[in-house]
């Protein structure tokens, strides 16, 4: 157990829907980075939020956003839901915004877009 | 794209043998990451190798790092049944983003899935 929660667990979307996800991070980090990962491949960086801002943003469009509560807990938003955003959905936090140390994973959700 | 390269991309053993998987990546590191996933679910991490180490222990598991051949090894010694799952390495590494912000995030490679059989 990381302390990192996400809910929900699965969730199954059709194509043009929106979805929410949440993350809880681990006391203490404050900053927190989204993941999505395709079957069979390694998880790719969506973004990061440090102190409730958007801190770096991979190769994914603008319907991918995000929010940084001041409890650090997160939420992923993706809009116009396309059959590729059929992921496994994981945050990570860590205690500072240095790359320098481990990150503590959640569990993940993992989303199916029909 | 993919900083980090596994090979191979599959492996089958019994339990008692010992599992071995590389990792190759393609720009200078601070450290390199391995972590564990099982069955799709989140990822655990189990060793960090900073750039001036060479080896690193773990219980089971050894951790050594070339960075002159930009390459890392994870060995897991007298493999479990429990030790199947999907092994990635990772590397921090500092980006600047279509805004110019500065930030540094995690790329993985595609991963090693080892399957221990009892």
């Amino acid at each position: 157990e990381t302390g990192v929660t996400q809910s929900p667990t699965h969730l199954i979307k059709t194509r043009g829907q929106q979805v929410t996800l949440r993350c809880s991070s681990q006391s203490g980090h404050n900053t927190v980075s989204w993941y999505q990962q395709a079957l069979g491949q390694g998880p790719q960086f969506i973004f990061q939020y440090y102190r409730e801002e958007e801190n770096g943003r991979g190769n994914f469009p603008p319907r991918f956003s995000g929010l940084q509560f001041p409890n650090y807990s997160s939420e992923l938003n993706v809009n116009a839901l396309e059959l590729d955003d059929s992921a496994l959905y994981l945050c990570a936090s860590r205690r500072d915004v240095s790359m320098l140390g481990e990150q503590f994973f959640g569990p993940g959700t993992r989303l199916t877009v029909l | 794209s993919q900083q980090g390269e596994e090979d191979p991309q599959a492996l089958s053993i019994q339990e008692g043998e010992n599992a071995t998987m590389n990792c190759s990546y393609k720009t200078s590191i601070n450290n390199l990451q391995w972590y564990r996933q099982n069955s799709g679910r989140g990822l655990v991490h189990l060793i960090l190798i900073r750039s001036n180490e060479r080896e690193k222990h773990s219980g089971r598991l050894r951790v050594t790092l070339d960075t002159s051949k930009k390459s890392s090894s994870l060995l897991i010694t007298a493999s479990r049944a429990a030790d199947t799952a999907s092994y990635f390495c990772a590397t921090p590494l500092s980006h600047i983003d279509a805004g110019g912000t500065s930030y540094g995030k995690l790329t993985f490679g595609q991963g090693t899935i080892l399957t221990v059989h009892p």
